[in-house]
């Protein structure tokens, strides 16, 4: 089946401006998650959902960024005046249940979208 | 503070000779243990977890803590296991996951 998918793939802004990355989990996950990754680390958790909830943003590194999931679905993440310090890959993963339930909590990823800023 | 260390960048073996990538953790309480794997153009895909104490492609993980540690092993190395390993810890409140930096294997024919 269809697994996590993110757009864009690529995105490249310039310092200042708005960005906005998507997520759309495998079906039926409750669980969403976003990290950042950037070159040379491993990803860094920003964000967590059960359902529509954010459940942990402790992740998050200011309040340029902010994360929804309306519908318990897709979920944005969104970049207030962007900064060169942003360039990173944002990937996003999702989970059939919330932490700690095994098998259901394991994480599948999707591609990442890898974004620059100039 | 939770911290996952990963102290090998790169690690190159031959094929057929043991692998073992290093992982040690700091945790004040009982941390979930995990190495993920990311192949050539491929996604990040969960490896193997302690608490399921299975063998995933021939490697495992034995958690030890009192090193804090979870060492991944591989008694024979294939050319398919060139990949990057990153390990990674869940708290006792089961909620974010902390990251290492991530090892390289290269697996040489």
């Amino acid at each position: 089946g269809a697994g996590v998918s993110q757009t864009p793939s690529n995105k490249v802004t310039e310092k200042g401006k708005y960005v906005e990355l998507r997520c759309d989990p495998i079906s039926g996950h409750t669980a969403l998650y976003w990290y950042r990754q950037s070159l040379g680390q491993g990803p860094e958790f920003l964000i967590y959902f059960q359902g529509t909830g954010a459940a942990d943003d402790s992740g998050l590194p200011n309040d340029r960024f902010f994360a929804v999931r309306p519908e318990g679905s897709v979920s944005t993440l969104k970049i207030q005046r962007t900064e060169r310090g942003d360039s990173a890959v944002y990937l996003c993963a999702s989970s059939l249940g919330p932490p700690g339930g095994v098998p259901t909590d394991t994480q599948y990823f999707g591609p990442g979208t890898r974004l620059t800023v100039l | 503070a939770q911290r996952v260390t990963q102290p090998e960048k790169l690690l190159s073996v031959f094929k057929g000779a043991p692998v073992e990538l290093k992982c040690n953790y700091s945790y004040s309480g009982s941390p979930e243990l995990f190495w993920y794997v990311q192949y050539s153009r491929q996604r990040l895909q969960l490896l193997l977890r302690h608490i399921s104490r299975e063998s995933i492609k021939g490697f495992t993980a034995d958690l030890n803590k009192g090193e804090t540690s979870f060492h991944l092993k591989k008694p024979f190395a294939q050319e398919e296991d060139s990949a990057m390993y990153y390990c990674a810890l869940r708290g006792n409140y089961g909620q974010n996951f902390v990251f290492g930096p991530g090892t390289r294997l290269s697996v040489l024919p």
